[in-house]
């Protein structure tokens, strides 16, 4: 599985969008890119996964670069409940791979 | 419906003991992974089962072993525990553990070792 990169931590004014950017610059053409988060001792929460298009949900909207280098979850209102490690993740597509790499994350930080 | 359910949600071993985890997965979903998480070393994958088979293992010690029913549910065993071993234990459940399907977590199991 391809490697990413993310900032460690990030703040961001309640209200306000959110954009998470990660990059994983060894990506193959068939690997998807996955977004997960986890609230302080929770399991972590799946949030939105896209392949080439970008995507969006009702929790949030994925960018994927044209080159797929890179990619940006976008969280168009955060709120307090968003704070959060949110990890960026690349998985590939073999059958029966139901492994996820995890990384470190980039700690999110909602500021009232 | 119902979501991931793991038990116990906390549990208290003695160094040399075994303690087993149970995990349950939402309905119709067969692919069951495990996860070990750290201060130190962050979320681990340690192995995925899929129709009460093992399909992908991490790279922990054999102390480390799992199963799945029929019923998809699945146990992971920790034998001879060790202090290191104290970590939130995690489950997650798919649908067929095929790349395109989301993965959901459980609360996860909290396990210290004294």
């Amino acid at each position: 599985d391809a490697k990413t990169t993310q900032p460690p931590s990030m703040d961001c004014a309640e209200g306000r969008a959110a954009n998470l950017p990660c990059n994983h610059s060894t990506i193959s053409g068939n690997e998807y890119v996955y977004w997960y988060r986890q609230i302080h001792s929770q399991g972590p929460q799946y949030i939105i996964h896209g392949l080439k298009n970008n995507e969006t949900n009702e929790m949030a909207s994925l960018i994927i670069t044209e080159d797929r280098k890179s990619s940006t979850l976008i969280l168009p209102h955060a709120t307090l409940r968003d704070t959060a490690v949110y990890y960026c993740i690349v998985r590939s597509p073999n059958f029966g791979n139901e492994k996820l790499t995890f990384g470190t994350g980039t700690r999110l930080t909602i500021i009232p | 419906k119902a979501g991931v359910t793991q038990t116990p949600r906390y549990l208290i071993k003695t160094r040399g003991q075994q303690v087993t985890l149970s995990c349950s997965p939402i309905s119709g979903h067969r692919s069951v992974s495990w996860y070990q998480q750290t201060p130190g070393q962050g979320l681990q994958f340690l192995f995925e089962y899929f129709s009460e088979t093992q399909r992908n293992k991490g790279n922990f010690p054999g102390r480390f072993s799992g199963r799945q029913f029929s019923n998809s549910r699945s146990e992971m065993n920790v034998s001879t525990l060790e202090l290191g071993d104290s970590a939130l234990y995690l489950c997650a459940s798919s649908l067929e553990g095929r790349v395109g399907t989301e993965a959901f977590f459980g609360q996860g199991t909290r396990l210290t070792v004294v």
